[in-house]
């Protein structure tokens, strides 16, 4: 299995500003994804961050407004850009371990723009 | 392009009972499928994977179940306890990336 911790946890920010979220986890792993949670909606799939490389985006996600970084096995961060509140959503880092095809998630951010 | 249902929407039933969770999708030709549970406001919880040459997983009071020809899937939840009550999602891994259902929401009554 995986321990993977999100930081913040929560967050309430004015429209315009930006948000970094760190993701750290506990084991090697193999993939790491970003994804989404509208409020009463399912999990969609932001892009799969990719270690010392651009990230690969999902249609519909572009890397100006969620640019990621990876520059390790085991750490990520998404950024959240120029924010509105339509992006107000529960971001939830995701990784495969190696040796396993099992995929984790972490406990997800929780984001308030107003 | 893949998509996943999930039926029913929400389900509510007394402690005690069995019950079954259906997940369905469009394309066949799937990686492995993986059956998740959220708590309200918390992240997801791994409860069993099922690769595509299996037909079937256990984890204690729980039995997944695929039917990869058909595009199904099953959660078995045997002896439901107020405890199971939550969002329970399917995703079936298309490539590299899980595609997730809407999820079916379970209420258990004590």
């Amino acid at each position: 299995s995986a321990v993977i911790s999100q930081k913040p946890s929560r967050d309430i920010c004015q429209r315009g500003t930006s948000l970094t979220i760190q993701c750290q986890v506990d084991s090697q792993v193999t993939m790491m994804f970003w994804y989404r949670q509208q409020p009463g909606q399912s999990l969609t799939l932001i892009a799969t961050a990719n270690q010392g490389s651009e990230a690969t985006y999902e249609s519909g996600f572009v890397i100006d407004k969620f640019p990621i970084s990876r520059p390790n096995l085991t750490f990520s961060t998404l950024t959240v850009s120029n924010m509105s509140p339509e992006d107000s959503s529960i971001y939830l880092c995701s990784v495969v371990v190696m040796g396993s095809d099992t995929q984790y998630f972490g406990p997800g951010t929780r984001l308030t723009v107003l | 392009k893949q998509e996943v249902t999930q039926i029913p929407a929400a389900l509510s039933v007394p402690e005690g009972e069995n019950l079954v969770l259906n997940c369905s999708f469009t394309d066949s030709a799937i990686y492995n499928l993986q059956w998740f549970r959220q708590d309200p406001g918390k992240g997801l919880t791994s409860l069993l994977l099922i690769q595509s040459s299996q037909r079937e997983q256990t984890s204690g009071r729980l039995n997944a179940s695929l039917d990869k020809s058909s595009g199904r899937s099953t959660l078995y939840i045997a002896a439901s306890q107020p405890g199971d009550s939550a969002t329970y999602l399917c995703a079936v891994k298309d490539g590299n990336k899980l595609v997730f259902g809407a999820g079916t929401i379970l209420r258990v009554k004590s």
